[in-house]
């Protein structure tokens, strides 16, 4: 157990509502990643922190955001959510800085 | 990151060591093989890593062919809480832009 949780588990949304999704982490570590997942694409990287306030975009960024003002929280938010937004989100951390990642359960989230 | 390739799919019998193959032949001198798998519904879990030299933890083997070519992920006693789909990823293991790039990975059935 890597100690990571995200909420909600499930949500369902409207086109053009903002959601913001929660991965929340007890070990303190400093880089955390949200990754969507979609049939056909594998997993795809969204945002990545690398510490409190030091975020980056990852290769598919567009339509969401980012913050991180406490270690052990990373948001990522939907502005105004579209259809080809819902997907399965997963949060990760990365304790050491190297390849391994560890999983959140995951944000199943659909959007109407 | 070093392209790798994996058999779509295999399946073993309940109780007996699962070998998963992975080739990777363009993997450069500082590229470690990194194995995850993520069983229905769950987020991927890491299992093991390695260089060169072969690797073994409470969950797998890894063994890694001298030319460093290839791999093969054993899971020794494989149950049937095994089943899922395994993926094999080479890449630098450092720093905070440690997008992990998943490709299709092998689907492992068990069999009771």
């Amino acid at each position: 157990d890597a100690g990571i949780t995200q909420s909600p588990r499930h949500k369902v949304t409207e086109t053009g509502t903002p959601v913001t999704l929660r991965c929340h982490q007890t070990e303190n570590h400093r880089y955390m990643y949200w990754y969507r997942q979609d049939p056909g694409h594998g997993l795809r990287l969204i945002h990545y922190s690398y510490g409190v306030k030091d975020t980056d975009k990852g290769e598919v960024s567009d339509g969401y955001s980012v913050s991180r003002s406490k270690t052990e929280d990373f948001l990522l938010t939907l502005e105004s959510a579209t259809s080809s937004q819902t997907s399965v989100y997963f949060c990760a951390i990365n304790p050491s800085g190297g390849g391994e990642q560890y999983f959140g359960p995951g944000t199943r989230l659909t959007v109407t | 990151d070093a392209k790798t390739t994996q058999p779509p799919s295999m399946d073993c019998a309940e109780g007996r060591a699962a070998n998963l193959p992975c080739n990777h032949s363009t993997i450069s001198g500082n590229e470690y093989v990194y194995w995850y798998r993520q069983i229905h519904s769950q987020g991927p879990q890491y299992i093991i890593h390695g260089l060169k030299n072969n690797e073994t933890n409470e969950m797998a083997s890894l063994i890694i062919t001298e030319d460093r070519k290839s791999s093969t992920l054993i899971l020794p006693h494989a149950t049937l809480r095994d089943t899922a789909v395994y993926y094999c990823i080479v890449r630098v293991p450092t720093g905070a832009n440690s997008k992990l790039t998943f490709g299709k990975g092998i689907t492992l059935s068990v069999r009771p």
